[in-house]
C-alpha cells in the first residue's frame, strides 16, 4: 500500500529565502505526482504535476522534481514571499486515467516571515 | 466561473442524524471525488465516480453513500452520523485525460456531537 510522507510538518523562514519541501513515497510504481497549495479554510489548488516519465516541472518561482528510484519528490520555492505562506501537500496517483484518485501526504505548513 | 461548489459550508449534527453534502461542477468533467481531511492525516478518498452512472469505493468508504445524480452533481450521504465522521469534506473533479488538473471545492466543515 502506498504511503506518502512529508517532513517537516511545519517550516518557518524569513522572506527572500530559497527553500525546499520534501515528499517521500513507498511505492515507486506511480503514474504521476502532484503538489498542491492549501490556504487556511480553503480548498486545494494544484501547483505542479510531474508525470512518471518526467524529472521536473517548473512554474514561475516553483520547481518540482521527481526521483522514482529513491521514492522522493521536492518542491523548490525561490525567493520566498509572505504570500507563499500556506500548507503544501504532495499526492501520488497510480492510475493513468484516474488522475484524481490520489494518495496524499500530511502536508507541510509553511510560514514566510516579512 | 464557479468551478466546484459544495454545500453546506458548515454543519453540526447530532450522533445518529443523517445529512447529505451536495457538490456540483461546471467544467463538464467526467470524474468526481469526495475526500475527507483530518488533522495530521492529509486527505483520504471516500468515494469517486469515474463517469456518470458509476461510483466506486475509495480508501475510507464505511459510513457513507454517494450518488452521481448527473454529470454535474455528486452527493455524499451520511446515513447515521458518528463523532468519528467529524472532519472537513472536499469534493473534487477532473477530466479523464493524461496529466489533467484536479479541481477542489472549498470544503464542508462537519461536526458530529
Amino acid at each position: 500500500k502506498q504511503e506518502v510522507t512529508q517532513i517537516p510538518a511545519a517550516l518557518s523562514v524569513p522572506e527572500g529565502e530559497n527553500l525546499v519541501l520534501n515528499c517521500s513515497f513507498t511505492d515507486s510504481a506511480i503514474y504521476n505526482l502532484q503538489w498542491f497549495r492549501q490556504d487556511p479554510g480553503k480548498g486545494l489548488t494544484s501547483l505542479l504535476l510531474i508525470q512518471s516519465s518526467q524529472r521536473e516541472q517548473t512554474s514561475g518561482r516553483l520547481n518540482a522534481s521527481l526521483d522514482k528510484s529513491s521514492g522522493r519528490s521536492t518542491l523548490y520555492i525561490a525567493a520566498s514571499q509572505p504570500g507563499d505562506s500556506a500548507t503544501y501537500l504532495c499526492a501520488a496517483s497510480h492510475l493513468y486515467n484516474q488522475g484524481g484518485k490520489l494518495i496524499f501526504g500530511q502536508g507541510t505548513e509553511l510560514s514566510v516571515k516579512p | 466561473n464557479a468551478g466546484v461548489t459544495q454545500t453546506p459550508k458548515f454543519q453540526v449534527l447530532k450522533t445518529g442524524q443523517s445529512m447529505t453534502l451536495q457538490c456540483a461542477q461546471d467544467m463538464n468533467h467526467n470524474s468526481m471525488y469526495w475526500y475527507r481531511q483530518d488533522p495530521g492525516m492529509g486527505l483520504r478518498l471516500i468515494y469517486y465516480s469515474a463517469s456518470e452512472g458509476t461510483t466506486d469505493k475509495g480508501e475510507v468508504p464505511n459510513g457513507y453513500n454517494v450518488s452521481r445524480l448527473n454529470k454535474r452533481e455528486f452527493s455524499l450521504r451520511l446515513e447515521s452520523a458518528a463523532p468519528s465522521q467529524t472532519s472537513v469534506y472536499f469534493c473534487a473533479s477532473s477530466e479523464v485525460r493524461v496529466g489533467n488538473t484536479i479541481y477542489f471545492g472549498e470544503g464542508s466543515w462537519l461536526t458530529v456531537v
